[in-house]
């Protein structure tokens, strides 16, 4: 099955500092999504990014399907952004969302 | 929208147990997913259906696993003779897949299992 690896595994940032966090896998996708799960263990949805750029606030990514990667950016961050990032992706023939080991994030004041 | 609902949110049982969880999912989501998920870990498959049918289970589901969706609507996941190495969060996920196309999974809030 696919392979999902995300770098780096532990983050300390300071409040305000911008940040980002790769994800690689090992086969073609036509599902990549990032997740933030929350100290309370839900997985929030952040992106579905199959291919391209999105943006959504502070956050963006980018996955470039052909080099097999995606990438999260978080600017300006807070300490409410703390937590773990998660990347997941199915393959065209898979029929289950496989995640990565994710990268945990903590801001501090 | 009313998101994917699981029920209970914490369970703590003695080891032989046996323990149900159940998962309401986005309505109109034709696929539903388990997951299990221990600490420091990212989540990890364990089946799921396509309406009512189960349509792939992961090595992890021992026979003590049993999961339903009898009228592809909500779905149950037991465990029969719970063990130590049983705890940890269940999340349950849904998705509307498109011709093609594996469509995005929403999760639910997770049913946090101790098994003492």
């Amino acid at each position: 099955g696919i392979q999902v690896e995300q770098s780096p595994p532990d983050l300390i940032l300071q409040e305000g500092a911008n940040s980002t966090l790769r994800c690689n896998f090992s086969d073609s996708v036509n599902n990549l999504q990032w997740f933030h799960q929350n100290p309370w263990g839900q997985l929030i949805n952040l992106f579905y990014i199959p291919s391209g750029t999105k943006q959504n606030g502070r956050l963006s990514a980018t996955t470039v399907a052909t080099e097999r990667y995606s990438l999260l950016y978080i600017s300006s961050s807070q300490t409410t952004d703390s937590g773990v990032y998660f990347c997941a992706a199915f393959t065209g023939t898979a029929s289950k969302l496989t995640f990565g080991t994710g990268t945990r994030l903590q801001v501090t004041l | 929208d009313t998101g994917v609902s699981q029920d209970p949110r914490h369970k703590i049982t003695k080891r032989g147990q046996n323990v149900t969880f159940r998962c309401d999912p986005i309505s109109e989501h034709n696929r539903l997913y388990w997951y299990r998920q221990t600490l420091g870990q990212g989540p990890e498959f364990l089946t799921y259906f396509q309406n009512e049918a189960q349509l792939e289970k992961s090595r992890l589901l021992s026979d003590r696993f049993s999961a339903e969706r009898p009228k592809g609507s909500f779905s149950t996941l037991e465990i029969q003779r719970t063990e130590q190495g049983d705890s940890a969060m269940y999340l349950c996920a849904s998705s509307y897949p498109r011709t093609g196309v594996n469509g995005e999974l929403f999760f639910g809030e997770g049913s946090r299992l101790t098994v003492l």
